[in-house]
């Protein structure tokens, strides 16, 4: 079974550091990794979209990598801003080729002005 | 564009009582879920669809239902409400890619309260 682990649960930053978030799966054979952004009350937001082929993916400041041999992704954000904080999800396949995804719990950001 | 919209956002219910939350997609996807978030659970898949006429149960499908008559809308029926189903339910779609799912597009979610 598909497990994913997002940590820290929470990540507070001063505006204009870059930042790491963490993602860890348990099952490599995955079909594509995806990145997500929620705000308060908010639906999730698509952010980047990894296949399993690739190794990164780049977006303005953010940038996804994907190393699937240890089960990892990372999302790198460049001169965090205030705007930046939100709950952060990861989510992947269950098996390569499966319509159903397992999500992360997130990790909620605060970037402090 | 108007992508995911789910109705109704907010719904209060008493035990026992029944209710529709419906999804409606414009994108022409094939794939769509019916999600529920708690704090500290994160989401988890309830059911989910391929295509029209087809459904399939997720990680907890237990007091739910769905029905995906027409491809543009997914629904999600309770039964008999219970206050454990108190949550906010999240509905999403993709289209397919190479075999699986593509891009995830949600909904601004729905909250249910039982009483």
């Amino acid at each position: 079974k598909q497990e994913v682990t997002q940590i820290p649960a929470a990540l507070s930053v001063p505006e204009g550091e870059n930042l790491v978030l963490n993602c860890s799966f348990t099952d490599s054979a995955i079909y594509n990794l995806q990145w997500f952004r929620q705000d308060p009350g908010k639906g999730l937001t698509s952010l980047l979209l990894i296949q399993s082929s690739q190794r990164e993916q780049t977006s303005g400041r953010l940038n996804a990598s994907l190393d699937k041999s240890s089960g990892r992704s990372t999302l790198y954000i460049a001169a965090s801003q205030p705007g930046d904080s939100a709950t952060y999800l990861c989510a992947v396949d269950t098996q390569g080729g499966s319509e159903k995804l397992v999500f992360g719990k997130g990790t909620k950001l605060t970037v402090n002005p | 564009n108007a992508g995911v919209t789910q109705t109704p956002k907010f719904r209060v219910l008493k035990t026992g009582q029944s209710m529709t939350l419906l999804c409606a997609q414009d994108m022409n996807h094939e794939y769509m879920y019916w999600y529920r978030q708690d704090p500290g659970m994160g989401l988890r898949l309830i059911h989910y669809s391929v295509g029209e006429g087809t459904t399939a149960k997720g990680e907890v499908p237990d007091g739910y239902n769905v029905s995906r008559l027409k491809k543009q809308n997914f629904l999600l029926g309770l039964e008999s409400a219970a206050p454990s189903q108190t949550s906010v339910y999240f509905c999403a779609s993709t289209a397919r890619q190479r075999g699986g799912p593509g891009e995830l597009f949600f909904g601004e979610g729905s909250r249910l309260t039982v009483l």
